[in-house]
């Protein structure tokens, strides 16, 4: 599975913006991105996920650089309950035994402030 | 919808005890997933069911760790006998079969605790 690249940490004031980068540069053509966070003391939770198209949804936006080696999820409005760790996984479709699993790393630690 | 249902939600065992976690995963999902995750670290994901077959199992620790799905629904995991490095939360996920190409959401259930001591 491609490996993705996420900052440890992030700030974020409250109700600005937030835009959390990730690299992927290894991925395929049959693996898609996906988004998960986690708040404390949760199960992961789904936000978005894509191939190669920008996509959005009523939580975020997700945009894909051309070549696919990069992405970043926006959350338009950040209140104080998205502080969470941020996962981005690259997510094999298609077939094969490794088809369908996440693959989690680190992720990244988004702290919204006041 | 009902979401993916874990029990129970916190265990505290002593070491060499035995542990079972149940999953019941959300209706007419195909795929169960049982994921450990250990403090500071991200979910990593121990077997995956699709009805009541295993795809993957290369990371179940299979000389203490034991998972079934009888029936194709719902899902057990054991840990016989614990050890202190198994402390961990024990996710259960589902989803539809996963070979949609259109890309199937995984849903995770809220986890199981478990404190080995």
């Amino acid at each position: 599975d491609a490996k993705t690249t996420q900052p440890t940490s992030m700030d974020c004031a409250e109700g600005r913006a937030a835009n959390l980068p990730c690299n992927h540069s290894t991925i395929s053509g049959n693996e898609y991105v996906y988004w998960y966070r986690q708040i404390h003391s949760q199960g992961p939770q789904y936000i978005i996920h894509g191939l190669k198209n920008n996509e959005t949804n009523e939580m975020a936006s997700l945009i894909i650089t051309e070549d696919r080696k990069s992405s970043t999820l926006i959350l338009p409005h950040a209140t104080l309950r998205d502080t969470a760790v941020y996962y981005c996984i690259v997510r094999v479709m298609g077939g094969g035994t490794s088809y369908g699993k996440l693959t989690f790393g680190q992720g990244t630690i988004l702290t919204v402030h006041p | 919808e009902a979401g993916v249902a874990q029990s129970p939600r916190y265990k505290i065992i002593e070491k060499r005890q035995s542990v079972a976690f149940w999953c019941n995963p959300i209706s007419g999902h195909a795929t169960l997933y049982w994921y450990q995750q250990i403090l500071g670290q991200g979910p990593k994901l121990l077997i995956q069911f699709q009805n009541n077959g295993v795809v993957d199992d290369s990371q179940l620790p299979k000389d203490r760790f034991s998972a079934e799905r009888l029936k194709g629904v719902d899902s057990t995991l054991k840990i016989q006998p614990a050890k202190l490095e198994d402390s961990a939360v024990y996710l259960c996920a589902s989803s539809l079969w996963a070979t949609d190409v259109s890309g199937n959401t995984i849903y995770f259930g809220e986890g199981s605790w478990l404190t080995v001591v």
